[in-house]
This record gives C-alpha cells, structure tokens and sequence, in this order.
C-alpha cells in the first residue's frame, strides 16, 4: 500500500515570492507520481507527473518538482508565485504496476497575498 | 487533451431521496474510472473502482449498497446515491485514466446536499 504525506495544510506566501509545497510518500513498490491542482468547486488538473527519465519535471505555468528517491519526496517549486497561483494542490502516487489508483496527500492550500 | 465531463455540478435532495452522477470520457474510452469523495478542506478519498461490464470494487468501508455503480459502457459511469442523507452531503469526483496508466482525467465535481 501507498501513502502520501503533505507536510503543510496551508501555505501563505507574498506574490512574487517563491515557494515550496512539500510532498513525500511510503511504497514498498515503483510508483508514479503526480501533482495536482484544485481550484474552488472544480475538479482537479494534472501540474505535473513524474514516471520516469529526469527526476526534474516542469508545468507549464513555471512550477516543477523533483523526484527524490532515497528522501521518497516530490517537493513542488515555483520561484515567482502569482495571485492566481492561490488553489489547493494534490499530491499523489499510484504503483506502476496493477491498479491505477490514485493514493492522494491531504492537501496544501497555496494562499497568494498581494 | 482528454476530458472527462461529470453531471450535474451541484444539486440538492430531500433526505430518504436518491441521487444519480453521471461521468462520461468524451474523447477517449475508458473501461476503468474512479470515484472519489470530498470532504471540505481534506482530500480525497477513493470510494470505489468502476469496471466496465463488470461489477465495482469498493473500498473498505464503503457501502455498496448506498453507493450504487454502473460502467454500462466505455464512456458513462453511474454513481448513484440511495436513500440519501444529510451526512452524505459531499464533493463527489470522478476519474478516469486514459490507456496504459501515466495519468487521470478528473470531472469537474458533484457538490452533493441533502437537506
């Protein structure tokens, strides 16, 4: 079984300022790992996924997150956050083999004051 | 990119009333889809796992009787809620991977109250 853990429910930041939303997770197998996020009353939208290749991924909108094996961690950056950037983000992992369920960290709201 | 289109968006249902969600893949098949729950501020919570043509798998827990699935095809999922009650008001999302597994495709979300 997975688990995800969000160390941070909530982290309020300057706009403009960088940012760190910490993510790590305990598998006995390879898994996936994603970022997602959530804006209010919606659903959610995939950031970024790491499978495999360099453990530096990038969104499009300037986040990444970097795959840490030996720390079992996916820490997602943005060195510059805009007022929009302010959502709730979703960490989660799914085994690579087998199901596909997502197993989902408990949240970060991303709070982006001017 | 693929969609996934969930219905209604919000409603509200006396209580002992039951509740139908739908979630369609509008661009892709998907013989497997999830769905999750939301309780305010928290995550998500996996219920149960829709197979099409088969029967679901529930995760502990859960009640399958009170949260009814449907996969009847490659693109429509069912989840509907019987008998439902105040403490069933909910965010209900559902989700569906496209292909060999490299990410999933979420609904918009079914913000549920039952008065």
């Amino acid at each position: 079984a997975q688990s995800v853990t969000q160390l941070d429910s909530q982290v309020p930041v300057f706009e403009e300022a960088p940012v760190e939303l910490r993510c790590n997770y305990s598998s006995s197998v390879s898994v996936y790992l994603f970022w997602y996020v959530q804006y209010p009353n919606q659903g959610l939208q995939l950031l970024l996924k790491y499978l495999s290749g360099s453990t530096l991924v990038e969104s499009i909108n300037g986040f990444e997150a970097e795959f840490n094996k030996s720390q079992t961690s996916f820490h997602l950056r943005k060195p510059s956050v805009h007022i929009s950037d302010t959502a709730e983000y979703f960490c989660a992992v799914t085994q690579i083999q087998g199901a596909q369920k997502l197993v989902f960290g408990q949240g970060t709201r991303l709070t982006i004051n001017p | 990119g693929a969609v996934v289109s969930q219905h209604p968006s919000w409603v509200i249902c006396k209580s002992g009333t039951s509740v139908k969600i739908e979630c369609r893949s509008l661009d892709f098949q998907a013989t497997t889809m999830f769905w999750y729950r939301q309780f305010p501020k928290q995550s998500l919570m996996l219920m149960a796992t829709s197979n099409e043509g088969s029967k679901a798998t529930y995760e502990q827990g859960v009640e399958k009787d009170k949260f009814l699935i449907n996969h009847a095809s490659l693109t429509l999922s069912t989840l509907t809620v019987t008998s439902a009650h105040p403490e069933d008001s909910s965010f209900y999302i559902c989700s569906a991977p496209r292909g060999i597994f490299t990410e999933a495709f979420f609904g918009q979300g079914t913000r549920l109250t039952v008065v």
